[in-house]
């Protein structure tokens, strides 16, 4: 069945740089997009950038300049990386699946989601 | 960037029917899509391409709109159904989502 887990630390100190892993199963990176979207605490969703089936990126135009998004095929793995973080990036940070070949349906699969928790 | 606005709440007694809105502030053709999200819980799709019933979603739910204005209706409203509910549009690149719009019921 179709699952997505992140994965990474809960705590990251201001101004360091916070890295993300999205490892799914039950459905090829070749074939889905994988998008990050993030949760402040008490507040909606923003959605932050996608790894498209075919390899190209997109980001949020207000984090592009922090933001980078990568993966391993062959590991199944989708990766988030943004630097000088601020207490401002606290929040639950969701991987989750897009369908984009035909056009795009939405968002039918979604991780748990991971809380990143930026304090010193 | 395409930004949707939705009212920020709403308040209904079990059996009724409610409608909320999402606007865009240009066009996003019918590349609309609804969640819910239930406190604690990761969001689930609940309405994909403005009025498509993502499988397994009582039918209950339903979608409507084009072009900048768009709507989910629940009818008849139940219990379960509060929630938080937010429109995202994938026509646009970046992609956005809405506010959202906090369900409560009476």
């Amino acid at each position: 069945q179709v699952q997505l887990k992140e994965s990474g630390p809960g705590l990251v100190q201001p101004s360091q740089t916070l890295s993300l892993t999205c490892t799914v199963s039950g459905f090829s990176l070749m074939d889905y997009s994988v998008h990050w979207v993030r949760q402040p605490p008490g507040k909606g969703l923003e959605w932050m950038g996608r790894m498209k089936y075919d390899g190209d990126t997109y980001y949020n135009s207000a984090l592009k300049s922090r933001l980078s998004i990568s993966r391993d095929t062959s590991k199944s793995q989708v990766f988030l990386k943004m630097n000088s973080l601020q207490t401002e990036d606290t929040a639950i940070y969701y991987c989750t699946r897009g369908t984009e070949i035909v056009m795009p349906t939405g968002f039918d699969y979604w991780g748990q989601g991971v809380m990143v928790t930026v304090s010193s | 960037d395409t930004v949707l606005t939705q009212s920020p709440a709403l308040a209904v007694s079990p059996g009724e029917r409610v409608t909320i809105s999402c606007r865009a502030s240009e066009s996003v053709s019918t590349l609309m899509h609804w969640y819910q999200q239930k406190p604690g819980q990761q969001p689930t799709l609940l309405i994909y391409l403005a009025s498509n019933l993502e499988s397994g979603v009582p039918a209950r739910f339903s979608g409507s709109g084009s072009g900048t204005d768009f709507t989910l209706t629940i009818d008849p409203v139940e219990a379960d159904d509060t929630a938080t509910y937010y429109c995202q549009q994938s026509w646009n690149d970046p992609w956005t989502f809405g506010g959202g719009t906090k369900l409560e019921l009476k």
